[in-house]
């Protein structure tokens, strides 16, 4: 089984100041992460995704995460927050190997304040 | 880079009717997924496919839903007699074997 928890369903930053979006993950197996965003009536756009190798992950936009198995955590962060950035941002957790069922978290609508 | 395309963009339907939503998977995948997405709630998984069959549904995959990959290209996902709760944004995705999965751009379903 897997699931995923992210902290704050709503999180407001300056802009120019640091993103910080928090995400949990439990799963029975080594997983694979990801993080993806989703602008209004929009589709899913992956951000970043963590499978295996080097625990910190870059992706676009500027945008990186951290995998730490011992805290079960892949936060993700962005040093300067740009308005662009405003959106909703889902942490999503999925089983290696061949059968890859994705499991979202509930999302955290990211507000940037000019 | 190949891409996950899915038809139509958008389909309005009254209650009761019959849908098809369309998706054409990445030629080589071989795992294929339908979630969905209720506006402003979190992606749900519906359905996984692989050799020519279901491998996995969930509770929301009912009876009124289907899945078919009827000439090896398409994959489509069916409802049968479709309600209001069924409006959502509905999502196919697929991958190859120890890759991760690429997702379409989505189906936004409205029903009436």
């Amino acid at each position: 089984a897997q699931s995923v928890t992210q902290l704050g369903s709503h999180v407001s930053v300056s802009e120019g100041a640091l993103v910080l979006l928090r995400c949990n993950y439990s799963s029975s197996v080594p997983p694979y992460l990801f993080w993806y965003v989703q602008y209004p009536n929009q589709g899913l756009q992956l951000l970043l995704k963590y499978t295996t190798g080097a625990t910190l992950v870059k992706g676009i936009n500027g945008f990186e995460a951290e995998f730490k198995k011992s805290e079960t955590s892949f936060h993700l962060t962005k040093p300067s927050a740009h308005m662009s950035d405003a959106a909703e941002y889902f942490c999503a957790v999925s089983h290696s190997g061949g059968y890859q069922k994705v499991t979202f978290g509930t999302g955290t609508k990211l507000q940037v304040i000019p | 880079e190949p891409e996950v395309t899915q038809t139509p963009s958008h389909q309005v339907t009254q209650m009761g009717q019959e849908v098809i939503l369309r998706c054409v998977p990445i030629s080589n995948h071989l795992y294929f997924y339908w979630y969905r997405q209720i506006l402003g709630q979190k992606v749900e998984f519906l359905v996984s496919f692989y050799n020519n069959e279901i491998s996995e549904k969930s509770e929301i995959f009912d009876d009124q839903f289907s899945v078919e990959r009827p000439d090896g290209s398409n994959f489509t996902l069916k409802i049968r007699s479709t309600k209001l709760e069924d409006s959502a944004m509905y999502f196919c995705a697929g991958h190859k074997t120890q890759e991760t999965q690429y997702f379409g751009p989505g189906t936004r379903l409205l029903v009436l």
